[in-house]
Order: structure tokens, then C-alpha cells, then sequence
């Protein structure tokens, strides 16, 4: 069993829709979790990181579930800005553990 | 704005080549890492170096070996390139290991024929 497992999607929105994702770990003594975005052809960067109450950024809102062992993002007001593939990426023991992505596609 | 830069960005190997990639990072970073990502796969770990002076395995660590020359500079070494090592390469950096935030270079494409 892999230990992030993501949707691969894609998921394709129209601009201004709402969309929704989830991540899934394996290790349920996982203690730091975070969502990279990648675009196409190239390098990850940190989008957020995710607490345990959850946390907001702008349209963005991440939520952990730590009984269920998942992570989730939600992207409000969907921007064609914000196609890309994102990744769910769990800490354990200072370990990163990365997932393959789930990619968005925004259409006008 | 530096950061972390990669070379080469394009590569292409005969099977049995030799070859180095080369990362160094301009922000003054205790930790770097090499990761590789395949289609359908998060990226893996190959090797990482948590500060100066000391290199550790990753989850695919066969086929690679690694140099911290100094704390800006971390390379990557295919002595006998396969098939196999055909991928996207991204060196990373963060200011510990203890950090979940990462700071990717551009990647290097890497075919091996």
C-alpha cells in the first residue's frame, strides 16, 4: 500500500466553481502534512501547510481528518490560474512522503 | 533570486554512461536532497543530506551515489546509467530536515537509451 494516495483527476472546473480533493496516508503516526503545487513541466512549491484545526489561505482551504487519516484542499472562486497538479505530502519521522498529485484543470 | 539551481536541465545517455548532476543552492540551507518523479509516482527520495559533512540513503538510493562538496553544493552521480534511470530529477533544499517546506530547483530530464 502506498503511503500518500491521491485521486489523479483531473478534475475539470469552470472558472469562478469550487473544487474539492482529498489525500490519504497510510502511517497514522504522521505528524506534519503539507500540499505542494506543481505546474506543468515544473518544479514543486509549498502551497500550504495543513494544522490540525485547519487552515486557510486566501481560496484556499486545507483540513485534516486524523481519525479518517486524510488531508483535503478546497479551491473556491477557481481561477484558470490555478491549473496544476497537486500534491499531498505527509511528514513522519522527518521523512517526507510525496503522492503522485491530483491535477485541476480550470476552463473559461 | 538564485535559489536552487540545477545542470544540466536535458540529458540524454547511452546504457552503461556515466554521468553527474550538479545542484547548489544560494540560501544558506543545512539540508538538500535528490528526488526523482516517473509518471503516476509522488516523487522518491534517492539521497539527502541533512547538513554538511553527512549524506543518508533515501527509498531509492541503487544506482546513485552522492557528494555534499559543501553546504551550497550537493551532486548526483549515475556511474552506469540504465533504462530504468530515465526520469525527471529534482534536487531540493530546505533549512533542516526537521522543516516540511522544500525549495525545488527546475528539475533535470534525464533519457536513457
Amino acid at each position: 500500500r502506498k503511503e500518500v494516495e491521491q485521486d489523479p483527476g483531473p478534475f475539470n472546473v469552470p472558472e469562478g466553481a469550487t473544487v474539492a480533493f482529498n489525500c490519504t496516508y497510510s502511517n497514522s503516526a504522521s505528524q506534519s502534512f503539507f500540499w505542494y503545487r506543481q505546474d506543468c513541466r515544473k518544479e514543486p512549491k509549498l502551497l500550504m501547510s495543513v494544522y490540525s484545526s485547519g487552515n486557510e489561505d486566501g481560496r484556499f482551504t486545507a483540513q485534516l481528518n486524523r481519525a479518517s487519516q486524510y488531508i483535503s484542499l478546497l479551491i473556491r472562486d477557481s481561477k484558470l490560474s490555478d491549473s496544476a497538479t497537486y500534491l499531498c505530502v505527509v511528514s513522519n519521522d522527518y521523512k517526507l512522503s510525496f503522492g503522485a498529485g491530483t491535477t485541476v484543470t480550470v476552463r473559461a | 533570486n538564485a535559489g536552487v539551481t540545477q545542470t544540466p536541465k536535458f540529458q540524454v545517455l547511452k546504457t552503461g554512461q556515466s554521468m553527474t548532476l550538479q545542484c547548489a543552492q544560494d540560501m544558506n540551507h543545512n539540508s538538500m536532497y535528490w528526488y526523482r518523479q516517473d509518471p503516476g509516482m509522488g516523487l522518491r527520495l534517492i539521497y539527502y543530506s541533512a547538513s554538511e559533512g553527512t549524506t543518508d540513503k533515501g527509498e531509492v538510493p541503487n544506482g546513485y551515489n552522492v557528494s555534499r562538496l559543501n553546504k551550497r553544493e550537493f551532486s548526483l552521480r549515475l556511474e552506469s546509467a540504465a533504462p530504468s534511470q530515465t526520469s525527471v530529477y529534482f534536487c531540493a533544499s530546505s533549512r533542516s530536515d526537521l522543516t516540511g517546506e522544500l525549495f525545488f530547483g527546475e528539475g533535470s530530464r534525464l533519457t536513457v537509451l
